[in-house]
């Protein structure tokens, strides 16, 4: 069975930018979230999606957005980039909501 | 945003010995999972708890959620050179998919 699948890898892009990551959840699992790794905040939580619907939202600018489709994939977008904005971006994906989740290896964005 | 108190922040420890972290919350959690992460990686799932007093084992990995729901502890018995990288508790919120992360703690294990 594959896992969590996310895509690119790496990315660099330049300020004011945007860009676009993507996340394919394991085969039938429906519940997608995201979050935000850096040295200085750890590991924060951005949203999450069920059933193409944002369920919960993280404390994070509009600039971020996110959406599902229906066959549960999920992308982030993050417009209007910053220097803050480097990170390493993780999805991850559930059977149901509250049910354990499984990382992708997650999309490293550098911003310069 | 909310984070767990977890500590050790980190550890050197030798080849064979046993190695305890734990995580607390002024929040209660439903669900505590513990979660181990490679450089360039994302996190791998090594456990999950669900009901408060549980004690579960993975191999060589024992966890337990707290009684009051408020906490959990990892243990690594005799540890080996893989064991090495940076482990996570998280909370699980009741009401979806959201997780609470602990700030994380670097296990060094010398040969």
């Amino acid at each position: 069975k594959a896992g969590v699948t996310q895509t690119p890898r790496y990315l660099i892009k330049t300020r004011g930018q945007q860009v676009t990551l993507s996340c394919s959840p394991i085969s039938g699992h429906r519940s997608v979230s995201w979050y935000q790794q850096t040295p200085g905040q750890g590991l924060q939580f951005l949203f999450e999606y069920f059933s193409e619907t944002q369920r919960n939202k993280g404390n994070f600018p509009g600039r971020f957005s996110g959406r599902q489709f229906s066959n549960s994939r999920s992308e982030m977008n993050v417009s209007t980039l910053e220097l803050g904005d480097s990170a390493l971006y993780l999805c991850a994906s559930s059977f149901t909501p509250n049910t354990e989740a499984f990382f992708g290896q997650g999309t490293r964005l550098t911003v310069v | 945003g909310q984070q767990l108190n977890q500590s050790p922040q980190s550890m050197f420890i030798q080849e064979g010995e046993d190695v305890s972290m734990n995580c607390t919350s002024s929040s209660i959690f439903n669900t505590w999972l513990w979660y181990k992460q490679d450089p360039g990686e994302g996190p791998v799932l090594l456990i999950a708890l669900y009901k408060a007093g549980e004690l579960t084992s993975n191999g060589r990995l024992t966890a337990q959620f707290g009684i009051t729901r408020k906490d959990s502890f990892l243990n690594i018995s005799a540890s080996i050179p893989s064991d090495v990288g940076i482990y996570f508790c998280a909370g699980l919120e009741t009401s979806g998919s959201r997780l609470t992360f602990g700030e994380g703690t670097q296990l060094t294990v010398n040969p």
